[in-house]
């Protein structure tokens, strides 16, 4: 089994609608991440979190936010969708010590 | 700020090496990271290098790192078509656990 897991793995949604994006793992790390994907613009951070208790805003986090339901859970919320947040997301996790990264398979979002 | 950059495409033939460079700006990074995104998937750590060196030699796999031009490069040896993929590089900062990443450089294989 993955050690990273997002569902879904794509979703077309309309303008103006909630949506939840979910990531879980089973790394045991501490460390979680939200991040987008746009065409020549490479990854950039939407929201991080240290720990439960610890949640912080990346580079982009307008119109987005997240809720980090156990050490193994964490979820983003696009509460009313627009098309511009048409991208592939990603949710990575890292443990409290080294920096590397693992992600999960990613979640195709469009807006409509 | 911190800034990542790297070319967007990279063409070469199978069979020929692959030299995908990237610099970078804070010098301050403790680690410098690549990463392999293929079509559909996730990314995978490929390699790294710590800050405080020079050359990492893993199979067909080689990252320079010049500190002083704070340029990163790996060069893939014999390059097969499995290696078409979008590389990346990231940097951590020593001041926070997060990585700067580039945009990615696309490898196209030629046959």
């Amino acid at each position: 089994d993955a050690d990273v897991t997002q569902t879904p793995r794509n979703r077309i949604t309309k303008t103006g609608k909630r949506i939840m994006l979910e990531c879980s793992q089973t790394k045991g790390h501490d460390r979680m991440y939200w991040y987008r994907q746009d065409p020549g613009l490479g990854l950039r951070l939407i929201y991080y979190s240290f720990d439960v208790k610890d949640i912080n805003k990346g580079e982009i986090s307008d119109g987005y936010s997240v809720s980090r339901q156990a050490q193994a859970k964490f979820s983003l919320s696009l509460e009313s969708a627009i098309p511009n947040q048409t991208a592939l997301y990603f949710c990575a996790t890292s443990d409290s010590i080294y920096y590397e990264q693992y992600f999960g398979p990613g979640t195709r979002l469009t807006v409509t | 700020g911190e800034d990542v950059e790297q070319s967007l495409f990279l063409s070469v033939r199978e069979g020929d090496s692959s030299v995908i460079n990237c610099t970078y700006t804070d010098s301050s990074s403790t680690y410098l990271y690549w990463y392999k995104q293929e079509p559909g998937a996730g990314l995978q750590l490929l390699t790294y290098i710590f800050s405080n060196m020079d050359m990492k030699q893993d199979q067909r796999l080689t990252v320079l790192l010049n500190k002083k031009d704070k340029h990163l490069s790996l060069r893939i040896a014999d390059t097969q078509t499995g290696d078409s993929a979008i590389y990346f590089c990231a940097e951590s900062i020593s001041s926070n656990y997060q990585l700067i990443w580039g945009a990615g450089t696309k490898l196209i294989i030629k046959p």
